[in-house]
């Protein structure tokens, strides 16, 4: 079954810190992989994609990874800030362009 | 450019009322079109997919339905609603042969 299962559920660091949020996925066959940033009360927004070839990516502060082997992705934040705070969502694109939404990690990060 | 569109953005519907939700997109033709539900604190849940007019996959058993009269229109309904229903509803659109999602602003339903 196609499936994408993120980790933490939830997740609160300090303002200033590092964090990673995991993403195992079993869809097949493996199109990419997108991170998505979800503020509170509005529509997710791409953050970075990951190919089958690339092994990491960064935009700005966030880096993501990707292990097609074993088929994990990580999303790295580094220095965190407030605004950070959101729901970060891995999403898997199969062959043929369905779409299979992870239910997403929620980051707070407080002061 | 493209544009997607999703009305209203906040709805408080009683109990047993029906219920219509209206996401159109601009600027592309023959969209993937997709219906989510984010209930408090939880993640996105599939609800409907649509890769043409009339054909629609149902992801999940529930209360609702959704229909594609248009190419860029999709409509998500309930005859009668239930608390349950309550949540965050999220349209969003792919183009065919790319992965990348767009989404609408989002509405949030309240059944009361």
């Amino acid at each position: 079954k196609n499936q994408v299962e993120q980790s933490p559920q939830s997740l609160i660091i300090l303002e200033g810190k590092n964090c990673t949020l995991q993403c195992n996925y079993t869809v097949s066959p493996f199109s990419n992989l997108r991170w998505y940033k979800q503020d509170t009360g509005r529509g997710p927004v791409s953050l970075t994609i990951m190919t089958f070839s690339e092994n990491t990516k960064s935009n700005g502060r966030y880096t993501a990874t990707l292990d097609a082997d074993t088929k994990q992705s990580s999303l790295h934040i580094t220095a965190s800030q407030l605004s950070d705070s959101a729901s970060y969502i891995c999403v898997v694109s199969r062959y043929g362009n369905k779409l299979v939404f992870g239910a997403g990690t929620i980051l707070r990060v407080k002061s | 450019s493209q544009t997607i569109h999703q009305w209203p953005a906040t709805l408080v519907q009683p109990v047993g009322s029906p219920l219509s939700l209206e996401c159109t997109v601009e600027g592309t033709s023959n969209p993937n079109l997709y219906w989510y539900r984010q209930a408090a604190g939880r993640g996105l849940q599939l609800l409907f997919y649509s890769i043409g007019i009339d054909q629609i996959s149902s992801e999940v058993p529930q209360n609702l339905s959704a229909s594609r009269p248009q190419d860029r229109q999709f409509i998500l309904s309930s005859k009668k609603l239930l608390l349950s229903d309550s949540g965050f509803y999220l349209c969003a659109w792919s183009a065919t042969g790319t992965s990348e999602a767009f989404f609408g602003q989002g509405t949030r339903l309240t059944v009361v």
